[in-house]
């Protein structure tokens, strides 16, 4: 089954502090992996893909096949990554005409 | 380019009455696709489609909803009969033609439907 879960539904830590949101995914084959991210009032956009390997406004997220992960991380939280935090699943995998499977979000809130 | 435009932003249905909601891709997309939000859950896909043709329609409930995308005009998600269990959020994304190396999906800001 394909699958992406999300622990946590809300999660809250100071500015300043690390942040993880964690991610796990069920899927058969090789997976291609994303976060997606809205901001309050905008609407869902990619945050970054696990295939290009970037860090983006100070995230990075690992694949971890063996523990089917792909937990997003950040070592210093800032006020305006305040957000709505998707993890998901694009099937097929590396192709321009997939689905996406999306976990429930994680509503990451910031604390200055 | 103005994104992936939906329209309308809110629409309000009584029970039985039909819903038609609009998706505009960007500009030179062909790939459009439908994800349905329900209270306190993740985008669930429910179709995707390009210009006159249904590519996969796995998601969509087996009756009343219905999607088009005709060779004009923009994508249309029709529910017809709606119930109080249809009240959800409803988001278009759209991508570019295939030959793209990867599948980013531009969303629209999504319609909010209420059936009283």
């Amino acid at each position: 089954a394909q699958r992406v879960t999300q622990p946590e539904k809300l999660l809250s830590v100071f500015k300043g502090a690390p942040v993880e949101l964690k991610c796990n995914y069920s899927y058969s084959g090789s997976p291609e992996l994303f976060w997606y991210v809205q901001y309050s009032r905008q609407r869902l956009q990619l945050l970054l893909r696990h295939i290009s390997r970037e860090s983006i406004k100070g995230f990075t997220a690992d694949l971890n096949k063996g523990e089917t992960s792909f937990h997003l991380k950040k070592p210093f939280a800032q006020e305006e990554d305040s957000a709505m935090y998707y993890c998901a699943l694009s099937v097929p995998p590396y192709s321009s005409a997939s689905k996406i499977i999306f976990g429930s979000g994680t509503r990451l809130s910031i604390r200055p | 380019n103005a994104g992936v435009m939906q329209n309308p932003r809110h629409l309000v249905r009584r029970r039985g009455q039909e819903a038609r909601l609009r998706c505009s891709p960007m500009k030179g997309h062909s790939h459009v696709y439908w994800y349905r939000q329900l209270p306190e859950e993740g985008l669930k896909f429910m179709v995707y489609l390009q210009k006159e043709n249904i590519i996969d329609e796995s998601g969509m409930p087996k009756e009343r909803f219905s999607a088009e995308f005709p060779k004009e005009g923009p994508s249309i998600l029709r529910i017809q009969q709606v119930v109080r269990g249809d009240s959800a959020a409803y988001f278009c994304a759209s991508s570019p033609k295939s030959g793209s190396s990867y599948n980013e999906q531009f969303f629209g800001p999504g319609t909010r439907l209420t059936v009283l």
